[in-house]
Order: structure tokens, then C-alpha cells, then sequence
């Protein structure tokens, strides 16, 4: 079956503006995580989404939303966008929020570029 | 923070066995240790998990310590293409509240060499 999409996978964007992306999670998840990834600080958590609902958040500022539909689609947005936004952000979808046999499954991510 | 420790390079050889260490001295009894790796520009993918008991899949072998202190993911017969960044992470598998995040730490650079 489809995996995960993201799009776009390249973005270019300047400072002060906003982004929104997008992820498609694989049929039947219902579970949608976001992560941000830089050079300097890894993989980090961004927020979790299940039936709608932002179940978690990572430690980011507010300028940084989410949301996710009733097709499980989900949304990431990055209001007035600063140089450290530039990263690639990546989308993971599982069945469920939680559980053990329960693995993300990461999408291509998209590689936000800021000037 | 993550609660692992790995070695941040590695190298194999083809065709030998990949044996990567980690370390997660302080977990606790209900979590699970997962194995992700991250292959150059691609998303991380899902190896393998497990609580106390070896585990083997088609990708992969787990080894957990007795104690739990530490594990090590052993890639049988590694090839070119498992050349990645392999990230070990410890979290509780239940349901609810922070329980569905993977916190990621720097993981192991694996250079598998021709």
C-alpha cells in the first residue's frame, strides 16, 4: 500500500513569511506525528495528532501549529519564519497513538529552506 | 533528552555482521527498546523492537541484556545499502499522553565498506 506522502519535498521561503505543509498518512492510520530535523539538533518532536486531536507537543514556540483533518490528513504551519526554521520536516503515521506493536512510519519529509 | 547512549561512527565490512551497541542504563521496566534507522535524505524506518527477549525480523536481530542496561542490533550480513544512521530509542509503549513520541538522540553513523 501508498506510504506516506509529503509535499511539497522543497520549499523556499523567506523571513517573516509563513508555510504550511502537508502529509498524507498511510490508510488506516489514524495517528499523525511531526518531527524537525537540523545539523545541529537532530530529530526533534514537533506534535502528535489522533482523531483530530493534538494528543502532544514538543517543546516549540507557538509560531509553530498543527492541525489534522477527518481523513487523518494532517497540516503542519510555521508562522513568520526565521532562519532556524530552515530544516527538513519530517511526517510519521501510525495506527494508533501509542501501543507497542504500534511503529511510526516516516515519510520523505520536506525540506524547508529559509532566506 | 534522549535516555540512550551510541557510538557516534562505525564502520563494516560487506557481507560481515553489523553489531551496534547502545546503551540505556536507566530504563525502566515498562520501556521498550526500538531501532529506527536513517538512510541519506530519507525519512527514519523502523527496524525492530522489543522489551527483555531477543527479537528477530527479516531486517534485523535484538539483544537485550539481562539486566535491560543495554542492547545491540545486529544487521546479519550488512551491505552497502545499510549504510545509514541508526538510532536506538527507549519509550513506553502504552497509549495516551507522550507515550506515542520517539525522542531521538545522534545515533551511530554506519559506514558498511566494499
Amino acid at each position: 500500500k501508498a506510504g506516506v506522502t509529503q509535499t511539497p519535498r522543497y520549499l523556499i521561503k523567506t523571513r517573516g513569511q509563513q508555510v504550511t505543509l502537508s502529509c498524507s498518512p498511510i490508510s488506516g492510520h489514524r495517528s499523525v506525528s511531526w518531527y524537525q530535523q537540523t545539523p545541529g539538533q537532530g530529530l526533534q518532536f514537533l506534535f502528535e495528532y489522533f482523531s483530530e486531536t493534538q494528543r502532544n507537543k514538543g517543546n516549540f514556540p507557538g509560531r509553530f501549529s498543527g492541525r489534522q483533518f477527518s481523513n487523518s490528513r494532517s497540516e503542519m504551519n510555521v508562522s513568520t519564519l526565521e532562519l532556524g526554521d530552515s530544516a527538513l520536516y519530517l511526517c510519521a503515521s501510525s495506527r494508533a497513538a501509542g501501543g507497542v506493536n504500534n511503529e511510526q512510519f516516516f515519510g520523505p519529509g520536506t525540506r524547508l529552506t529559509v532566506l | 533528552d534522549a535516555k540512550t547512549t551510541q557510538p557516534p561512527s562505525m564502520d563494516c565490512a560487506e557481507g560481515r555482521a553489523a553489531n551496534l551497541p547502545c546503551n540505556h542504563s536507566t530504563i525502566s521496566g515498562n520501556e521498550y527498546v526500538y531501532w529506527y534507522r536513517q538512510i541519506h535524505s530519507q525519512g527514519p524506518q523502523y527496524i525492530i523492537h522489543g522489551l527483555k527477549n531477543n527479537e528477530t525480523n527479516e531486517m534485523a536481530s535484538l539483544i537485550i541484556t539481562e539486566d535491560r542496561k543495554s542492547s545491540t542490533l545486529i544487521l546479519p550480513h550488512a551491505t552497502l545499502r545499510d549504510t545509514a544512521v541508526y538510532y536506538c530509542i527507549v519509550r513506553v509503549a502504552g497509549y495516551g499522553g507522550s507515550q506515542g513520541n520517539l525522542i531521538f538522540g545522534k545515533g551511530t553513523k554506519l559506514s558498511v565498506k566494499p
